[in-house]
C-alpha cells in the first residue's frame, strides 16, 4: 500500500525558506507511473496546487508561486522535497504531499499525505 | 479567488440525490478531459472521487459519478447517506502545465 509522510519544521519566519520532505513507502518514487506533488491548504480555505514532479526531475510549477519554488526528488531516499523562498503570512497553511498516475496533467491525486500544518511567524 | 468556481454549499435529505457544479472556462474544464472531484473531512487529507470527468477510483461507491458540458463539469451524489457530509472540491489542468482546484462546496445531509 503507498504512503506518502511529510515532516519538517512547523514554524517558519518570516522572509525565510520553507522547507518540506516527502517520504514515499510501499513504491519506488523512480515508478514510471508516478507523479508526484505539493498541494497546499490554509486555514478554514480551499487547495491551491503547488507543483509536481517525475522521477527523471522534471518540474511543474504554478505559475504564482514559481518564482518562489522548488521540488525536487531524491531517488536513494525514495523522497522529494518542497522548497518556498521569501515566506510571509499567507503561505501559513496545511502543506499535504500527494501522487498521480500520468499523463504529467492529470488532476487525480489519488494517494496522499495526512498533511502538515506550516504557520509563518514571528 | 480561485480558478474554478464552485457553489459554497448544498444540501439533501438522506437518499436523496445532490449535484455540485464546476464552473470554469475552455482554458481549462472545458478544454480537457482532466477534471477530477475530492472529498475531503475535517482535519482530513483530501480523497479522489472521481477523475478524468467520469471515471472512479477503485473504492469509491457507484453513488457518486460525474460528468461535464461545455465549461461546467458536475458531482452527483445519489443515495445521499450521512457519511456523505464533507467539502468537495473540483481540480482541472489548465493548459501550460498548471493545474487549478475551485473553491470548495460544503455538502450538508439534512
Amino acid at each position: 500500500q503507498l504512503q506518502l509522510q511529510e515532516s519538517g519544521p512547523g514554524l517558519v519566519k518570516p522572509s525565510e525558506t520553507l522547507s518540506l520532505t516527502c517520504t514515499v513507502s510501499g513504491a519506488s518514487i523512480s515508478s514510471s507511473n508516478s507523479y508526484w506533488g505539493w498541494i497546499r491548504q490554509p486555514p478554514g480555505k480551499g487547495l491551491e496546487w503547488i507543483g509536481s514532479i517525475y522521477y527523471s526531475g522534471s518540474t511543474y510549477y504554478n505559475p504564482s508561486l514559481k518564482s518562489r519554488v522548488t521540488i525536487s526528488v531524491d531517488t536513494s531516499k525514495n523522497q522529494f522535497s518542497l522548497k518556498l523562498s521569501s515566506v510571509t503570512a499567507a503561505d501559513t497553511a496545511v502543506y499535504y504531499c500527494a501522487r498521480h498516475r500520468p499523463p504529467a496533467y492529470s488532476s487525480g491525486w489519488d494517494y496522499w499525505g495526512q498533511g502538515t500544518l506550516v504557520t509563518v511567524s514571528s | 479567488q480561485s480558478a474554478l468556481t464552485q457553489p459554497p454549499s448544498a444540501s439533501g435529505s438522506p437518499g436523496q440525490s445532490v449535484i455540485i457544479s464546476c464552473s470554469g472556462t475552455s482554458s481549462d474544464v472545458g478544454g480537457y478531459k482532466s477534471v477530477s472531484w475530492f472529498q475531503q473531512h475535517p482535519g482530513k487529507a483530501p480523497r479522489l472521487m472521481i477523475y478524468d470527468v467520469s471515471k472512479r477510483p477503485s473504492g469509491v461507491p457507484d453513488r457518486f459519478s460525474g460528468s461535464k458540458s461545455g465549461n461546467t463539469a458536475s458531482l452527483t451524489v445519489s443515495g445521499l447517506q450521512a457519511e456523505d457530509e464533507a467539502d468537495y472540491y473540483c481540480s482541472s489542468y489548465a493548459g501550460s502545465n498548471n493545474l487549478v482546484f475551485g473553491g470548495g462546496t460544503k455538502l450538508t445531509v439534512l
